[in-house]
Formats: structure tokens, sequence, C-alpha cells
């Protein structure tokens, strides 16, 4: 069965610190993976997408970057943290022309 | 741009209560999904509906894809503890099978 890991699962950074936020995906090949943010009290915001290696699609311009290294491997990134980035943040896969979505556990960031 | 309306943003109820909430949109949709988030988690699939008028069950849950395909529904029925949460649901917005969401009804079961 298909499983998603994503850590830490909680990160207090100072504000013009980077950030490195990992995502991987087990038994399955080829995914889309997603990065979301979500603030306190809110829906889901999609930061980026990806349909394969080294293909990322941004939906909001932002301090925060994705990179696919590897097929199941997404990574969110941030060289400078602002206060404002502060938020929980979800990683997501799906398969090939399939809408369903299956989520991380989340990582809550706190910029301070 | 398109988006989901998704009500009521907050119910507060009795456990053993029944349970209805909506969401709709100014577009057509060919696949409505449910989900729910617990706090501090991801959001965790509850129910996918790929055809108008289909209505599917999961447990004490059901929901409805609208005849109209810009509507779905979703009821928990005799509410329990563990219900409590917030409910999405989620569309397809391009071929690249993107999604939209609602904004989330979050579920308060009153002692």
């Amino acid at each position: 069965s298909q499983t998603i890991h994503q850590w830490p699962a909680t990160l207090v950074q100072p504000v013009g610190s980077p950030l490195s936020l990992e995502c991987t995906v087990e038994g399955t090949s080829n995914p889309n993976l997603y990065w979301y943010r979500q603030a306190a009290g809110r829906g889901l915001q999609l930061l980026f997408y990806s349909v394969g290696i080294g293909q990322i699609s941004s939906e909001v311009p932002q301090n925060l970057s994705a990179s696919r290294p590897q097929d199941r491997q997404f990574i969110l990134s941030s060289k400078k943290l602002l206060l404002s980035d502060s938020g929980f943040y979800l990683c997501a896969w799906s398969e090939i022309r399939n809408t369903e979505a299956f989520f991380g556990q989340g990582t809550r960031l706190t910029v301070v | 741009g398109q988006q989901l309306n998704q009500s009521p943003q907050s119910m507060f109820i009795q456990e053993g209560e029944d349970v209805s909430m909506n969401c709709t949109s100014s577009s057509i949709f060919n696949t409505w999904l449910w989900y729910k988030q617990d706090p501090g988690e991801g959001p965790v699939l509850l129910i996918a509906l790929y055809k108008a008028g289909e209505l599917t069950s999961n447990g004490r849950l059901t929901a409805q894809f609208g005849i109209t395909r810009k509507d779905s529904f979703l009821n928990i029925s005799a509410s329990i503890p563990s219900d409590v949460g917030i409910y999405f649901c989620a569309g397809p917005i391009d071929s690249n099978y993107q999604l939209i969401w609602g904004a989330g009804t979050k579920l308060i079961i009153k002692p």
C-alpha cells in the first residue's frame, strides 16, 4: 500500500533563516505531488504541484520554492523565512490522472 | 476565479444528532471529494463522487453528487464525539486534476 511521510512535524525557526521540509511517498511510481499551506482555522491553499521529476508549477508567488529531485521526493524550501510564512504545511500525492489526493501528517511551522 | 462555497462554516450539535453540510460551485464539476481533518493532522479522504446524482455511503456518512453537477452534500447520521473536526469539499478545476477546496465546515459536539 502507498504511504506518505512528511517531516518534521513541528518546527520553530527565526525570521531570516532557511527552510527545508521534506516529503516522500512509498508504494507508487510517478505520482503527482503537492505542497499546501493552511492558516489557522482556514482552508487549504495550493502552493506547488509537480507532475514529474524537475517539473514544478507554482500557484502563488511567494517566498517559497519547491523541488523534486527524485520521483517520490518533494521538498519545500525558503532562503529567508518571513513571519507570514508561519502555518501548517501539508504534502499530498495523487495518482496520475486521478483527483483523489492523500495527505501527509503536516508540519506546523512557526516563524519567530 | 473558481471557488467552492461550503456551508455552514461551523456547527454545534448534540451527540446523536444528524449533520448535514453542503458545497456549491458556479462551475460544473466532474468529481466531488469530501475530506475530514482532525486537529494537527492532514485531511483524510472520506468519500469520492464521480457521477451526477450518485449517492455514496461510508459507514454513517452519506454524500451525494448534485444533479446539476454544481453542488454536493455530506450527511452524518447519529453523530459521535470522534466526528469532531473540519470537513472539506474539493473538486478538480482543470485537466491536470488540480483541486480547489471549500473553506471547511467545523463540527463541534456539545457535551
